[in-house]
């Protein structure tokens, strides 16, 4: 079945570490986009790409990279300069081009900064 | 810049009852419209969308919500409630490019029996 795959589910980090999160899809979809999630806040985008070795800043960039080498894999890194980075992160695809796309999302991950 | 917001962080109805989630959007233009649903510590599943046509948009589970352009609304509603439809709901609009949504603060649902 085509879909999207986050891993790890869960994680842990220490202060002051990079982690990085893996998001990998088998839709043969263009687009693929990181939100993050916070509690009464919504999904705020962070980065999106539209096209291989290509990529936007969203909404709340600063304190993540990305990279593009592959359509089916946009890996998000949270480097040790993001000041909040406790949250629930979902990666999602899309078609792109038109906002009128339907995104497909992953399960997500959690990250917890000890 | 678009906005979305939906009235209501937390509804509770119980089982059987109306199910209205309420929510409003600022656009320049005609925007397209989508309303997701997230179980606990899952990803975001498509529930309906609205891109043009008709204003009434019927989505899964019974779900299905209107467009009123001279409300700016795009509300969704369900004529009875089911236990399983306890889930936080977002509202969402995507712009002209790139396929980017701009979501809302979202509605956690809670059904009593």
């Amino acid at each position: 079945d085509g879909g999207i795959t986050q891993s790890p589910k869960y994680l842990f980090r220490k202060e002051g570490q990079n982690v990085t999160l893996s998001c990998e899809q088998n839709l043969n979809h263009d687009a693929m986009y990181w939100y993050r999630q916070d509690p009464g806040q919504g999904l705020r985008l962070i980065y999106y790409s539209q096209i291989v070795n290509d990529f936007q800043k969203g909404d709340i960039a600063e304190g993540y990279s990305v990279s593009r080498e592959k359509k089916e894999s946009f890996p998000l890194t949270v480097t040790s300069a993001q000041k909040n980075p406790t949250a629930f992160y979902l990666c999602a695809s899309g078609t792109g081009g038109s906002g009128a796309n339907v995104l497909t999302f992953g399960a997500g991950s959690r990250l917890t900064v000890l | 810049a678009q906005s979305v917001t939906q009235l209501g962080s937390h509804v509770s109805v119980s089982e059987g009852a109306l199910v209205l989630l309420r929510c409003n959007y600022s656009s320049s233009v005609p925007p397209y419209l989508f309303w997701y649903v997230q179980y606990p510590n899952q990803g975001l599943q498509l529930l309906l969308k609205y891109t043009t046509g008709a204003t009434l948009v019927k989505g899964i589970n019974g779900f299905e919500a209107e467009f009123k352009k001279s409300e700016t609304s795009f509300h969704l509603t369900k004529p009875s409630a089911h236990m399983s439809d306890a889930a936080e709901y977002f509202c969402a609009s995507g712009g002209t490019s790139y396929g980017k949504l701009t979501f809302g603060q979202g509605t956690i649902l809670t059904v009593h029996p």
